[in-house]
C-alpha cells in the first residue's frame, strides 16, 4: 500500500535556527498538507498546497513558515527561525481530493524539538 | 465548521463492541462526517466517512440518524491494538481537517 514518508523522524535544533522538514507524498496525489501536534494537544492544520501554490493557511502559518515542492516528489516545510513553541510533531498529508472523499493520508511525522 | 462533542475517554475489553457517539448539532447541509484514528506518535488514519444512514467498511460502521445531529462510530470486536484516539470530524469535502480533542479508547485484556 502506498504511504506518505517523512524525514527526519526526529529533529533537534536550537532556537533561532532554520529547519526543513521533508515529506514524500503518495505519488498520484495532488493535494498536500502540513499539520502539527504539540505534545498532548490537538492536531492543528497549518497549510494546504495545490498546483504549486498555497491554497489555504492557518493563523499559525506566519511569515516564519514556508512550503515548497522543489521537484516532482518532495514537499517541504521550512521554519526560518525556530522558537521554543515550535516544538511539536509535524505531520505531512496528501490526498487525491476527488471531492468524493475526505480521506487524507498522513505520514509518520517528524518530531521537532527546539532547545 | 460544525462543532463536535465526543467523550474524552472510553474503556473496553477485548472482543467487545465499542460505540463512540459524536454530537454535531449545527451540521450544515454540505457537511460530511468522517472519523480518524490516531495511535501514539503516529499520524491520524482515516477510518470511515458518511453523509447519512449507515456506512460499513472492513474496519468499522458509521451510523447517522435522519437529523444528522449526531453520529456513532462502531468498532466490532476490538483488540488491544485498537487502543487509540478516535476523532470525529464534520465539514465539507475536499477541505482542511479540523481535529477536536478526540476520544481516547483503551482496550483492556
Amino acid at each position: 500500500e502506498p504511504e506518505v514518508t517523512q524525514t527526519p523522524s526526529h529533529q533537534v535544533t536550537q532556537m533561532g535556527q532554520e529547519v526543513i522538514l521533508r515529506c514524500v507524498p503518495i505519488s498520484n496525489h495532488l493535494y498536500f498538507y502540513w499539520y502539527r501536534q504539540i505534545l498532548g494537544q490537538k492536531v492543528e492544520f497549518l497549510v494546504s498546497f495545490y498546483n504549486n501554490e498555497i491554497s489555504e493557511k492557518s493563523e499559525i502559518f506566519d511569515d516564519q513558515f514556508s512550503v515548497e515542492r522543489p521537484d516532482g516528489s518532495n514537499f517541504t516545510l521550512k521554519i526560518r527561525s525556530t522558537k521554543l513553541e515550535d516544538s511539536a510533531m509535524y505531520f505531512c498529508a496528501s490526498s487525491e481530493r476527488d471531492y468524493q472523499s475526505y480521506e487524507q493520508y498522513f505520514g509518520p511525522g517528524t518530531r521537532l524539538t527546539v532547545t | 465548521l460544525a462543532k463536535t462533542t465526543q467523550p474524552i475517554s472510553m474503556d473496553s475489553y477485548e472482543g467487545q463492541e465499542v460505540n463512540i457517539t459524536c454530537s454535531h448539532n449545527n451540521i450544515a447541509t454540505n457537511d460530511y462526517i468522517t472519523w480518524y484514528q490516531q495511535f501514539p506518535s503516529q499520524g491520524p488514519r482515516f477510518i470511515i466517512q458518511g453523509y447519512k444512514t449507515k456506512v460499513t467498511n472492513e474496519v468499522a460502521s458509521l451510523f447517522i440518524p435522519a437529523d444528522r445531529k449526531s453520529s456513532t462510530l462502531s468498532l466490532p470486536r476490538v483488540s488491544l491494538s485498537d487502543t487509540a484516539v478516535y476523532y470525529c470530524l464534520v465539514g465539507p469535502l475536499g477541505n482542511k481537517l479540523t481535529f477536536g480533542g478526540g476520544t481516547r479508547v483503551l482496550v483492556k485484556p
